[in-house]
């Protein structure tokens, strides 16, 4: 599978909590993004960083890449119970015009 | 997203029956796409299309036919429904025109329920 690897593959903490997710990859890529899916929904784009950025910011979200070892991190700071939801991560590789996802991050804030 | 919608929301039908998802999109987007959606597995890609004369296959079309009648629409038709087609299917749409590294950001519809019996 051409898949990302993300981990954790849920994550539970207590809102007022940062909440960091992990994405490695496998090839060379333009960009890759994350996106954010409330149960049984469709995905919502959140951020998209490029291949020669390092470090992105918006609102409560952080995002890292490290194409030396190809893998990136979403932080989401001063979690909030409406964060609960699923994050995948996707990439966009060099050629080939299609996004590959990850396989998500469950993520469950309680008040 | 309102922009990109799906017909039906949810469907049930039986083993062996010819089955159609609808997507509509008012954005404007030259490239859609189908994915089918599994627990545990992420998005995988079935089907997507540049323009109304571009169809490509993806990871997992087996079993599966597209067509993309307008540039608005794109249909994703099960031939012969099968249990394990039973999934969450949505569709996504993307602008070709903006710079090489943001083009392909994708706008999702709310999805399709398909169960297969």
């Amino acid at each position: 599978s051409q898949q990302g690897e993300e981990d954790p593959q849920a994550l539970s903490i207590q809102e007022g909590e940062n909440a960091t997710m992990n994405c490695s990859y496998k090839t060379s890529i333009n960009n890759l993004q994350w996106y954010r899916q409330n149960s049984g929904r469709g995905l919502v784009h959140l951020i998209l960083i490029r291949s020669n950025e390092r470090e992105k910011h918006s609102g409560r979200l952080r995002v890292t890449l490290d194409t030396s070892k190809k893998s990136s991190s979403l932080l989401i700071t001063a979690s909030r119970a409406a964060d609960t939801a699923s994050y995948f991560c996707a990439t966009d590789p060099y050629n080939t015009d299609k996004l590959i996802f990850g396989t998500g991050t469950r993520l469950q804030v309680f008040p | 997203d309102a922009d990109v919608t799906q017909t039906p929301r949810n469907r049930i039908t039986k083993t062996g029956k010819r089955i159609m998802l609808e997507c509509s999109q008012t954005k404007g987007h030259d490239r859609m796409y189908w994915y089918r959606q599994d627990p545990g597995l992420g998005l995988r890609l079935i089907y997507y299309s540049f323009d109304v004369k571009d169809i490509n296959k993806g990871e997992i079309s087996d079993g599966y036919s597209v067509s993309r009648q307008a540039q608005a629409k794109f249909s994703l038709s099960l031939e012969s429904a099968i249990p394990n087609q039973t999934a969450l299917y949505f569709c996504a749409t993307s602008d070709l025109r903006g710079d090489i590294f943001s083009y392909n950001e994708q706008f999702f519809g709310p999805g399709t329920r398909l169960t297969v019996l």
